[in-house]
């Protein structure tokens, strides 16, 4: 059964940072590109930022670029991202999921950031 | 970047209509597109992808058609359990891109 499992969320200060981890099992992740989507409160569905298979490439949407790092170490079937100068904007439940070729979503993880 | 922009945003129907959503891409995206069922407090679900294949397990009611830059959702005889949110989402190139979203509700 693929599992995606979130971590790391929490309540966190204006500009402050945090890291959102999530850990895949029942695929093999490493031949996978995933992403990180996440949804405002009553808000629809944001993609925020992808990574491919080795990591080299990196894709941010430009809400998130330059203040966030998308990342994921295969050896362990996690992915990681770090967020960097919180907005109260990005308050959020942050998915991560595969998009493209399959659909795999993880329950999400609340992220609130708050002055 | 590739805008998709989705109608109608909100949707009022009863059990057993016809109803159809569509998203329209700012520019081609062949037929890169998936569509996407969510209900509060739960991950989205996929119904299509590739704009007209039926993701496994979704029930024949469901059916996508369109390329290149109108797409199209049509659910052919509205269930209870199928009053939620529904989205598109291209994946022709980065950033990925999702509808604004369409709330079915029960009319």
């Amino acid at each position: 059964e693929v599992q995606l499992l979130e971590s790391g969320g929490g309540l966190v200060q204006l500009g402050g940072s945090l890291r959102l981890s999530c850990a895949a099992s029942g695929f093999t992740f490493s031949s996978h590109a995933v992403s990180w989507v996440r949804q405002a409160p009553g808000k629809g569905l944001e993609w925020i930022s992808a990574i491919s298979v080795s990591g080299t490439g990196t894709y941010y949407a430009d809400s998130v670029k330059g203040r966030f790092i998308i990342s994921r170490d295969n050896s362990k079937n996690v992915l990681y991202l770090q967020m960097n100068s919180l907005r109260a904007e990005d308050t959020a439940v942050y998915f991560c999921a595969k998009v493209v070729s399959a659909d795999y979503w993880g329950q999400g993880t609340l992220v609130t950031v708050s002055s | 970047d590739i805008q998709m922009t989705q109608s109608p945003s909100s949707l009022s129907a009863s059990v057993g209509d016809r109803v159809t959503i569509t998203c329209r891409a700012s520019q081609g995206i062949r037929n890169d597109l998936g569509w996407y069922q969510q209900k509060p407090g739960k991950a989205p679900k996929r119904l299509i992808y590739a704009a007209s294949t039926l993701q496994s397990g979704v029930p024949s009611r469901f059916s996508g058609s369109g390329s290149g830059t109108e797409f199209t959702l049509t659910i052919s005889s509205l269930q209870p359990e199928d009053f939620a949110t529904y989205y598109c989402l291209q994946h022709n190139s980065y950033p990925i891109t999702f509808g604004q979203g369409t709330r079915l509700e029960i009319k």
